[in-house]
């Protein structure tokens, strides 16, 4: 059965800094995966996806994530936080024919400035 | 522009009545999704429909009902079964011929019970 987990419900940075979030699926068969940012009473945006064409995906916004196998993760990362970048956002995964989108918890950013 | 329009964006209930969220998508996409969104809780799944006049239960389909009449609408009314209605409510659609592609949402609609 499919799973999502995010590691940290919420992530502080400082304005400038590296961004880090991580997601790790579990999938008996190789998965499409995506993330999404959601800010303040608004509904979900696609920010990326993997689609099995290449394993580091560039996103909007500056954002990319690497889709490794072997560790059953695709962390969502950015070289450099920016104010705008404070948001919720999700990992999710759909397996190939299933009919269902299976999300994570979420993760809370914060930017410092 | 393609998209999908939830109405309405605030909704008050008082306890015991019935409401209806509106739900459509003018992007030709056959399946469409109810979430309910807590706090800390993520999106959960209430009801889903891959075709007309077809739906199945999500994980959380107690005192919530649908229909699917058409292929650009799917409301979903909350029931007053439902013992804690208050959340934040959010309809996504997507196609189903091809599992690569993304699930689109609307703006969502903040149920609140008075």
């Amino acid at each position: 059965a499919q799973s999502v987990t995010q590691l940290g419900s919420h992530v502080s940075v400082s304005e400038g800094a590296l961004v880090l979030l991580r997601c790790n699926y579990s999938s008996s068969v190789p998965p499409y995966l995506f993330w999404y940012v959601q800010y303040p009473n608004q509904g979900l945006q696609l920010l990326l996806k993997y689609t099995s064409a290449a394993t580091l995906v560039k996103g909007i916004n500056g954002f990319e994530a690497e889709f490794k196998k072997s560790e059953t993760s695709f962390h969502l990362t950015k070289p450099s936080a920016h104010m705008s970048d404070a948001a919720e956002y999700f990992c999710a995964v759909r397996e190939t024919s299933y009919d269902k989108v299976i999300f994570g918890p979420g993760t809370s950013l914060s930017v410092i400035p | 522009d393609g998209g999908i329009t939830q109405s309405p964006k605030y909704l008050f209930r008082k306890e015991g009545q019935n409401v209806t969220l509106s739900c459509e998508q003018n992007l030709n996409h056959d399946a469409m999704y109810w979430y309910r969104q807590d706090p800390g809780q993520g999106l959960r799944l209430i009801y889903y429909s891959q075709i007309v006049n077809d739906f199945q239960k999500g994980d959380i389909a107690e005192g919530y009902s649908v229909s699917r009449e058409k292929k650009e609408s799917f409301p979903l009314t909350v029931t007053s079964a439902q013992k804690n209605p208050t959340a934040f409510y959010l309809c996504a659609s997507s196609m189903i011929q091809d599992w690569s592609t993304e699930a689109f949402f609307g703006q969502g609609t903040r149920l609140t019970v008075v």
